[in-house]
C-alpha cells in the first residue's frame, strides 16, 4: 500500500534560518503530492501541492519539488519566521480508490524570535 | 466559495455515553467526504470516506460509526465511547471527480473521553 515517511521532529530553528523538512513517499502510480500545515488548535490546510514528477510546489516562501526517481517531496523554505510554527505534513493521494490521502506523522517546527 | 464547519469544536464525555460530531460542506455538490482521527503527536488516520448519499467506506474496525444523510451533510456517531476514542477529529471533503486534488478540512473537533 500506500505510505508517507516524513522527518521525524521536533524541529527548532532562530528566526531567519534554513529550513528542510524530509519526506519520501512509497505508493504505485503516479499519485499527486502535497504539504499541509496545521496551526495549533485549527485544522489542516493546504500548504503547497505538485500533481505529476518535476513539479514545484511554492506558496508563502516555502517550496517542494516532486522527485519521482528518489521518490521524495522535502519541503524547504530560505528564512522562517516566528509565524510558520506549526505542524507540518506531507500526503499523497493517488489516483483510486476514492482518492484517499496517506500522510505523514506530521513534523513539530518551532521557530524562536 | 466553499466552507465546511464541523461541531462541536469541543466535546468532553464519560465512558459508555453516547457521540454525535456532525460536519456540513457547503458551496459544492457531491462531494467525497472523509472522516479523520489524529491522536496526540501522531498523524492522520483515515476513519471513514463517503462518495455520495449512503455510500460509507470504514477504514479501521472500530466503535464509531459515519452516516450520511444529505448530499453534503457527514456525522460521525458512537453508541458507547471508550477511553480510546479521545482525540481530535477532522471532517474532509475533496472534489469527487479529481482524485489528485487536496482535501479542505474542518476546523476540528476534540474529544475528549473520562
Amino acid at each position: 500500500g500506500n505510505s508517507v515517511t516524513q522527518m521525524e521532529g521536533p524541529v527548532t530553528l532562530s528566526e531567519e534560518a534554513f529550513l528542510t523538512i524530509n519526506c519520501t513517499y512509497t505508493a504505485t502510480g503516479y499519485p499527486s503530492l502535497f504539504w499541509y500545515v496545521q496551526y495549533p488548535g485549527e485544522g489542516l490546510q493546504l500548504l503547497l501541492k505538485a500533481t505529476k514528477a518535476d513539479d514545484k510546489g511554492s506558496n508563502k516562501g516555502f517550496e517542494a519539488t516532486y522527485r519521482k526517481e528518489t521518490t521524495s517531496f522535502h519541503l524547504e523554505k530560505g528564512s522562517v519566521q516566528v509565524s510558520d510554527s506549526a505542524v507540518y505534513f506531507c500526503a499523497l493521494r493517488g489516483n483510486t480508490n476514492a482518492g484517499k490521502s496517506t500522510f505523514g506523522d506530521g513534523t513539530t517546527l518551532t521557530v524562536k524570535p | 466559495s466553499q466552507t465546511i464547519h464541523q461541531w462541536p469544536a469541543t466535546l468532553v464525555q464519560p465512558v459508555g455515553s453516547p457521540l454525535s460530531l456532525e460536519c456540513t460542506v457547503e458551496g459544492t455538490s457531491n462531494p467525497n467526504l472523509y472522516w479523520y482521527r489524529q491522536a496526540a503527536g501522531r498523524g492522520l488516520q483515515l476513519l471513514f470516506y463517503s462518495v455520495g448519499i449512503g455510500q460509507i467506506s470504514s477504514e479501521v474496525p472500530q466503535n464509531l460509526s459515519a452516516s450520511r444523510p444529505q448530499d453534503r451533510q457527514f456525522i460521525l456517531s458512537s453508541k458507547k465511547l471508550l477511553l480510546s476514542d479521545s482525540g481530535f477529529y477532522l471532517c474532509a471533503w475533496s472534489v469527487a471527480q479529481a482524485n489528485t486534488g487536496e482535501l479542505f478540512f474542518g476546523e476540528g473537533s476534540r474529544l475528549t473521553v473520562l
